[in-house]
Order: structure tokens, then C-alpha cells, then sequence
């Protein structure tokens, strides 16, 4: 009954690869994030969908691809994996679009050699 | 964008103390947020404060919050082990989009 689930949780990959994490939630929340904790633990948002829809899209590089079927699932594709990739990504939700609480997935360590 | 800075980055304290943590930021802000996280797992989200509260409690914890100097404080009494983690402060900037401190990692020696 875990509120917001990502697979997988360990990533290992070569650089110029292709992969996906998953993310679900089943908090009946209507926003969904994608963060990046990088090796000094700083915490930033890539993207944000509300219903679907994007709402928030940092400057990130075009390689990443968010995706959401329905409201409780918020994909992220990466092609052409680089070394500077390598951190860990972090999905989240809320209720509303200025949610106060967000509530985090367990995150998913990706490392690319 | 601007995020939040957290002082000290790394605190360590014995079993049974109080240890206390600043943020600062540079915005205005409708609320702030503490999180916390253990090793390896993601945010925990613990208090909120909003922007005409001074002092909030929860169980152990105590925020509190002087927008005249843009400044938030979390302590929290009586330490246990399981309290070692690093706990983030948060606040919106603009209203979409949830900005964090860098951090205050904490060590709870029993």
C-alpha cells in the first residue's frame, strides 16, 4: 500500500543507453513531480504534470522525456544516457497544482558508466 | 532560482540533546516546509509553517519562522538515534514550483 512507488529502485547502465523509471501513485493526487538529488544532496525539479499535462519544465536537457498515461503515473524516458546523468531521481505528488505537501517515492539510484 | 541555505551543513550531537537547524531564503513565501530524509530513502515531510504563523509544534518538533528576516528554524528535543537524517527546508517559488535548502545532515551518537 505504498503511497508513491518507483521502479526500479538501482539503475546501472552504459553511457549512450536508453532507459525508463516508473512512477506511480495511489494518493489520489492530481500533480505529479520528477526531482534530481544530485552527489551533494541538492534537490531539484525537472518536471511537473497536473492531470496529465505539463506545468513545470526546468532546463533540462531535451534528452529527458516525461510521460504521464493518467493521473497517477509519471514516466521519464532518458535517451542517449550521459556520465553527468547519474544521480538520483526522485518522483512526488500532491493534491493540487500549489500542493503544499508533497509526498516522495523511495527514488531511483541511476548510475551510467 | 533561488534556492533556500541551511546552516550548519552537518551537525553532530549526542543521544538526548536538542539540535537546531536554520534555513534562510530570499523570497516572500506563503508557507515553509521541513522534510526530512534517511539514508537512502526519499523526503519525509514534517512541518509546515505558514507565512502569518510564528512558532508551529509537532510531537518533538518546533519550527519557527521570522519572514522580517526571511529566516526558519527547526529544533527538535531530546534526540533519539533514529532522528539521524538530513532534513531540507522548502518553500514555493512562484506557485508551482517547491525549492529546497541543500541540507543540514544529522548524527545522533547514541
Amino acid at each position: 500500500d505504498t503511497a508513491v512507488s518507483q521502479t526500479p529502485k538501482y539503475l546501472v547502465t552504459q553511457m549512450g543507453n536508453d532507459k525508463s523509471i516508473k512512477c506511480e501513485q495511489n494518493l489520489g493526487h492530481d500533480t505529479m513531480y520528477w526531482y534530481k538529488q544530485d552527489s551533494k544532496k541538492f534537490l531539484k525539479i525537472m518536471f511537473s504534470y497536473n492531470n496529465k499535462e505539463l506545468i513545470i519544465n526546468e532546463t533540462v536537457p531535451n534528452r529527458f522525456s516525461p510521460k504521464s498515461p493518467d493521473k497517477a503515473h509519471l514516466n521519464l524516458h532518458i535517451n542517449s544516457l550521459e556520465l553527468g546523468d547519474s544521480a538520483v531521481y526522485f518522483c512526488a505528488s500532491s493534491q493540487e497544482v500549489a500542493g503544499e505537501t508533497q509526498y516522495f517515492g523511495p527514488g531511483t539510484r541511476l548510475l551510467v558508466l | 532560482s533561488q534556492q533556500g541555505e541551511e546552516d550548519p551543513q552537518a551537525l553532530s550531537i549526542q543521544e538526548g540533546e536538542n539540535a537546531t537547524m536554520n534555513c534562510s531564503y530570499k523570497t516572500s513565501i506563503n508557507n515553509l516546509q521541513w522534510y526530512r530524509q534517511n539514508s537512502g530513502r526519499g523526503l519525509v515531510h514534517l512541518i509546515l509553517i505558514r507565512s502569518n504563523e510564528r512558532e508551529k509544534h509537532s510531537g518533538r518538533l518546533r519550527v519557527t519562522l521570522d519572514t522580517s528576516k526571511k529566516s526558519s528554524s527547526l529544533l527538535i528535543t531530546a534526540s533519539r538515534a533514529a532522528d539521524t537524517a538530513s532534513y531540507f527546508c522548502a518553500f514555493y517559488q512562484g506557485a508551482q514550483k517547491l525549492v529546497f535548502g541543500q541540507g543540514t545532515r544529522l548524527t545522533i551518537n547514541p
